[in-house]
């Protein structure tokens, strides 16, 4: 199973958005409604940010928001601060109890 | 509060076994999915295991299957795994993750993970 394809970085200025893809195959991605999205800061365990492509657990800022297109899964963080510098990372169930995650990305706040 | 405290993480040889383990609180342990997953120094999260409910069902990365295995103890709001065979490639911060109420497609809590070095 191979790793799910994410930018290796991404950068915007305080109060901007950004958006990171995350691009798999029909076999994880486009095939299952079931991406998430996570947030890791350095030295720190990730932390879930989305669910289920689109759905928010309570307690994340409403600035996050996901959506799916075809293979490409996609999270928009949107007014930017800077807590939300971190790594990045994608996953997705990818059929017969297997789970693939992406190659990660760093996001900095400039 | 919901904590996972992941526990066993040593230096050991080529080849050789280690137990790890996760100790839950703060939800009602035998109602939820559990997982593994490493992350390898400086690089991405993968995958590991997981385990359902009642341990009936266990699933494996195929670069782990037939090595390790995955185990939990209800009564002891425990979860395990089981590592032989271990390669350098193997060398990773192991964390326990939970799986969401009424499903078990992403990891909704962590750990903050046990360290595993598989070194000459």
């Amino acid at each position: 199973q191979s790793a799910l394809t994410q930018p290796p970085s991404a950068s915007g200025s305080p109060g901007q958005s950004v958006t990171i893809s995350c691009t798999g195959t029909s076999s994880d991605v486009g095939g299952y409604n079931y991406v998430s999205w996570y947030q890791q800061h350095p030295g720190k365990a990730p932390k879930l940010m989305i669910y289920e492509v689109s759905k928010r657990p309570s307690g994340v800022p409403d600035r996050f928001s996901g959506s799916k297109s075809g293979n490409t899964a996609s999270l928009t963080v949107s007014g930017l601060q800077a807590e939300d510098e971190a790594d990045y990372y994608c996953s997705s169930y990818a059929g017969s109890n297997n789970f693939v995650f992406g190659t990660g990305t760093k996001v900095t706040v400039l | 509060e919901v904590q996972l405290v992941e526990s066993g993480g040593v230096v050991v040889q080529p080849g050789g076994s280690l137990r790890l383990s996760c100790a839950a609180s703060g939800f009602t342990f035998d109602d939820y999915t559990m997982h593994w997953v490493r992350q390898a120094p400086g690089k991405g999260l993968e995958w590991v295991s997981l385990i359902s409910w009642d341990g009936g069902s266990t699933y494996y990365a195929d670069s782990v299957k037939g090595r390790f295995t995955i185990s939990r103890d209800n009564s002891k709001n425990s979860l395990y795994l089981q590592m032989n065979s271990l390669r350098t490639e193997d060398t990773a911060l192991y964390y326990c993750a939970k799986a969401p109420p009424r499903s078990y497609y992403s990891f909704d809590y962590w750990g903050q993970g046990t360290l595993v070095t598989v070194s000459s």
